[in-house]
């Protein structure tokens, strides 16, 4: 699976737009980007997963690159309870496996 | 329904001990995963079943032992740990183990302490 890089920590001010890069330049193509978040001290949610196409769900919006060498994950209307650690991963192995790097600490401020 | 549920949330065990920790999920899901994760640290992955049989062990001492009697439980089994096992261990699952287009959903995992 291609390695992803994330910075480390992010800040953003609540009810705005919080936008989490993510670059995975070795990405091949069947390999999907997810993104995932933790709250303090719980399992990891599901927030979105594309292949190629922008997606958009109830949560935030994915945003992929032409070359797929980087995307980003947009929170449009951030809130004190988006705080969390966002995992950018790229699945490519079959079995389902998740490998998780570092994540973005998002820190968001009142 | 999107649940993965695990038991026990809390669990303290000494080190001659012998526990379990479970997992379950009614989604009809046929990949389940075990996967540990030390404070600050991102989860690292254990185990993974494939059809209720297990298809990955990523190097896991035999102190650790997965079983998955069907395909809505999973177990994981703890014998003679040592203090540095203390972790959250969380248990995932996803609909199909074949393909790479399915998201896992997690639980809140079980927050293990060895004395």
């Amino acid at each position: 699976d291609a390695k992803t890089t994330q910075p480390p920590s992010m800040d953003c001010a609540e009810g705005r737009a919080a936008n989490l890069p993510c670059n995975h330049s070795t990405i091949s193509g069947n390999e999907y980007v997810y993104w995932y978040r933790q709250i303090h001290s719980q399992g990891p949610q599901y927030i979105i997963h594309g292949l190629k196409n922008n997606e958009t769900n109830e949560m935030a919006s994915l945003i992929i690159t032409e070359d797929r060498k980087s995307s980003t994950l947009i929170l449009p209307h951030a809130t004190l309870r988006d705080t969390a650690v966002y995992y950018c991963i790229v699945r490519g192995s079959t079995l389902g496996r998740l490998y998780f790097g570092r994540g973005t600490q998002l820190t968001v401020w009142p | 329904d999107t649940e993965v549920t695990q038991t026990p949330k809390h669990l303290v065990m000494g080190m001659t001990n012998k526990k379990s920790l479970k997992c379950e999920q009614h989604m009809g899901h046929r990949a389940m995963y075990w996967y540990k994760q030390k404070a600050k640290k991102p989860p690292e992955l254990m185990f993974v079943y494939s059809y209720e049989k297990l298809s990955i062990n990523e190097s896991v001492p035999s102190r650790f032992s997965p079983e998955c009697p069907n395909s809505s439980l999973l177990n994981l089994h703890l014998h003679a740990l040592q203090p540095e096992d203390s972790a959250l261990y969380l248990c995932a699952s996803s609909q199909d183990p074949l393909t790479r287009n399915t998201e896992a959903f997690f639980g809140q995992g079980t927050r293990l302490t060895v004395v």
